[in-house]
């Protein structure tokens, strides 16, 4: 069975870290981009930062760029988002993807939550 | 940046057609997909490349694009494609994803 399934969600205090992980299977981890995309509470989906299958580019929504960091382990079949100085507005769920030009697998969710 | 514009709501009747804009400018040149998310869970993908369906997704969904708006269009409605649909394009001048701001769909 094709999966995505993410981890490393949890409450962290403005200006904190965070890194959230993606478990790939059932397909060739190595074979595609794949990117993070959010979704606020209430709001709609905005897509995060992508990577091409061997690391060498990587992409990221303006808001995002500095603070975070996407990479990827294909011999663990692992994506990670790597989120610094994080913001109020980062609160949202983060949603790992496989990217076949369309986002065709979609994992469950981790929940971020920058509070103090 | 490149914005797309979705109409916040649509209301349809059970069996109608249920049709749902998607405006870029100058979309008709990209590839839109589309996707179908519940509450409380992942979206779904429904319609990819303006108009194709993945294995699973029922022929009542369609998509067509061209010039600056794109639709999906959803036939025989019925209570369950009652969800809220986001399309989506990758804007090739900056790299980056853009997800239009969702639809909501209401069955009436």
């Amino acid at each position: 069975e094709v999966q995505l399934v993410e981890s490393g969600g949890g409450l962290v205090q403005p200006g904190g870290s965070l890194r959230l992980s993606c478990a790939a299977s059932g397909f060739t981890f190595s074979s595609y981009w794949m990117s993070w995309v959010r979704q606020a509470p209430g709001k709609g989906l905005e897509w995060v930062a992508n990577i091409k299958q061997d690391g060498s580019e990587k992409y990221y929504v303006d808001s995002v760029k500095g603070r975070f960091t996407i990479s990827r382990d294909n011999a663990k079949n692992s994506l990670y988002l790597q989120m610094n100085s994080l913001r109020a507005e980062d609160t949202a769920v983060y949603y790992c993807a496989r990217a076949s030009d369309a986002f065709d697998i979609w994992g469950q969710g981790t929940m971020v939550t920058v509070s103090s | 940046s490149y914005v797309l514009t979705q109409p916040p709501s649509v209301s349809v009747a059970p069996g109608q057609t249920a049709r749902i804009t998607c405006g870029g400018n100058n979309i008709g040149s990209k590839s839109v997909h589309w996707y179908q998310q519940k509450p409380g869970q992942a979206p779904v993908l429904v319609v990819y490349d303006d108009s194709d369906r993945p294995s699973g997704i029922p022929e009542r969904f369609s998509g067509s694009n061209s010039g600056n708006t794109a639709t999906l269009t959803i036939s025989r409605v019925e209570a369950g494609d009652e969800a809220d649909y986001y399309c989506q394009v990758w804007d090739s001048s900056s790299d980056q994803g853009v997800f239009g701001g969702g639809t909501k769909l209401t069955v009436l």
